[in-house]
């Protein structure tokens, strides 16, 4: 058990409709990072917050967004969904903001687009 | 275009045989990590390597970064079924570079027969 908890675990949706995706990070940790994995692009780094600010972008689209709140935890919005946003997006923490860091990742989030 | 190539993308092979698997780029990185991911979890980090020409080993798992720091290998001795999964490699950039976040490669999926 890494200590990152994600929810839902699977969410199956329309295209066109919104979803909003959880992450609980480990306890203490202050950086939070998500990842889209598919099978054709592997693991791609979308966002990172830090102690509640936005610290990184990666290939983001503009149709999801995120926010780390006060408690720390997390939410991936995604919105206007595609088929292509099929995947397994998963939440990471680690304690500080720094590259370097080790990465605690969560179980992940199977999203399906019906 | 991916920014960490691996290779191979797949292997299978049986108990007890010995393996490499490679990660490369054209970037240099001030880190490089390797985690192994099973299916339904997230990726576990496995090591940790900074300095070129740095040699790490964790049991029968021998880990290598080169010494320009744009590559690194993993080499797996007498290899046993509980290390099958998909071994992915991270690279992280230093103060300065673009690369700012850990970026990943696809992965290679490895399956050990028994």
């Amino acid at each position: 058990d890494s200590g990152v908890t994600q929810t839902p675990k699977h969410l199956i949706t329309a295209t066109g409709q919104r979803v909003t995706l959880r992450c609980s990070p480990r306890s203490g940790d202050l950086s939070v990072y998500w990842y889209q994995q598919s099978l054709d692009q592997g693991l791609q780094f979308l966002i990172q917050y830090y102690n509640g600010e936005e610290r990184a972008k990666g290939n983001i689209l503009e149709r999801f967004s995120a926010q780390q709140f006060p408690d720390l935890h997390s939410e991936l919005n995604l919105s206007s969904l595609e088929l292509g946003d099929s995947a397994l997006y998963f939440c990471a923490s680690a304690e500080g903001g720094s590259s370097n860091e080790k990465l605690f990742f969560g179980s992940g989030t199977q999203l399906s687009v019906l | 275009t991916q920014l960490l190539e691996q290779s191979p993308q797949f292997l299978s092979i049986q108990e007890g045989e010995n393996l490499t698997v490679y990660c490369n780029s054209s970037s240099v990185f001030s880190s490089l990590q390797w985690y192994r991911q099973e299916p339904g979890e997230g990726p576990v980090l496995l090591v940790t390597v900074v300095t070129g020409g740095e040699v790490k080993k964790l049991k029968r798992l021998t880990f290598q970064f080169g010494d320009a720091r744009k590559d690194s290998s993993l080499h797996i001795t007498a290899a046993q079924p509980g290390d099958t999964g998909l071994y992915l490699c991270a690279g992280a950039g230093g103060r300065g570079s673009t690369l700012g976040r850990l970026y990943f490669g696809r992965g290679t999926q490895l399956t050990v027969w028994p």
